[in-house]
């Protein structure tokens, strides 16, 4: 199956810092989401971005599928964006969905 | 409200007993996804569903047990077999329409087993 690693897995950070996190994935894949995991574990769904660039608000994501990465930013950064980031791969086959893949994760604390 | 809805958010089981987690979706989505979190780590797929009365293992399916009688329901069982059920599920749904199949996840049910 396609293998996804997050990078880096534990980030530390002062308000107001700008981020690049990263997502490698092992094979070409249609779908790529990006998620943020609150402190009471609800997935939040940030992109939907199998392929380009997209932004909203202080986060944007870009990702190179020909390259097999994703990167998402978060600019001027706020506590509230703490927590946990995934990104998830799958792809589409003549069987129709295959399943989501998670990355590891990284985590992300941000100090006031 | 449109969404995904998991049943109970909180729930405590003996050992040896067998317990069943609601995921109820009112989105018309194709597919839905089982997952497993365990504090600190990510998500392990345990069984996911393309279509009605269709499922497939994931990659930690033991001790489980699913049922896709309705689009819009996938309840999950987890059995006296499965040896260490305290964890944190998940439940999601996907369309499935060409190449296009966004995710979206139900707020959890954290299990824990007295």
């Amino acid at each position: 199956g396609i293998q996804v690693e997050q990078s880096p897995p534990d980030l530390i950070l002062q308000e107001g810092a700008n981020s690049t996190l990263r997502c490698n994935f092992s094979d070409s894949v249609n779908n790529l989401q990006w998620f943020h995991q609150n402190p009471w574990g609800q997935l939040i769904n940030l992109f939907y971005i199998p392929s380009g660039t997209k932004q909203n608000g202080r986060l944007s994501a870009t990702t190179v599928a020909t390259e097999r990465y994703s990167l998402l930013y978060i600019s001027s950064s706020q506590t509230t964006d703490s927590g946990v980031y995934f990104c998830a791969v799958n792809r589409v086959s003549n069987f129709g969905n295959e399943k989501l893949t998670f990355g590891t994760g990284t985590r992300l604390t941000i100090i006031p | 409200d449109g969404g995904i809805t998991q049943s109970p958010k909180y729930l405590f089981r003996k050992e040896g007993q067998n317990v069943t987690l609601s995921c109820e979706q009112n989105l018309n989505h194709d597919a839905m996804y089982w997952y497993r979190q365990d504090p600190g780590q990510g998500l392990r797929l345990i069984y996911y569903s393309q279509i009605v009365n269709d499922f497939q293992k994931g990659d930690i399916a033991e001790g489980y047990s699913v049922s896709r009688e309705k689009k819009e329901s996938f309840p999950l069982t987890v059995t006296s077999a499965q040896k260490n059920p305290t964890a944190f599920y998940l439940c999601a749904s996907s369309i499935v329409s060409g190449g296009y199949t966004e995710a979206f996840f139900g707020q959890g049910t954290r299990l824990t087993v007295v």
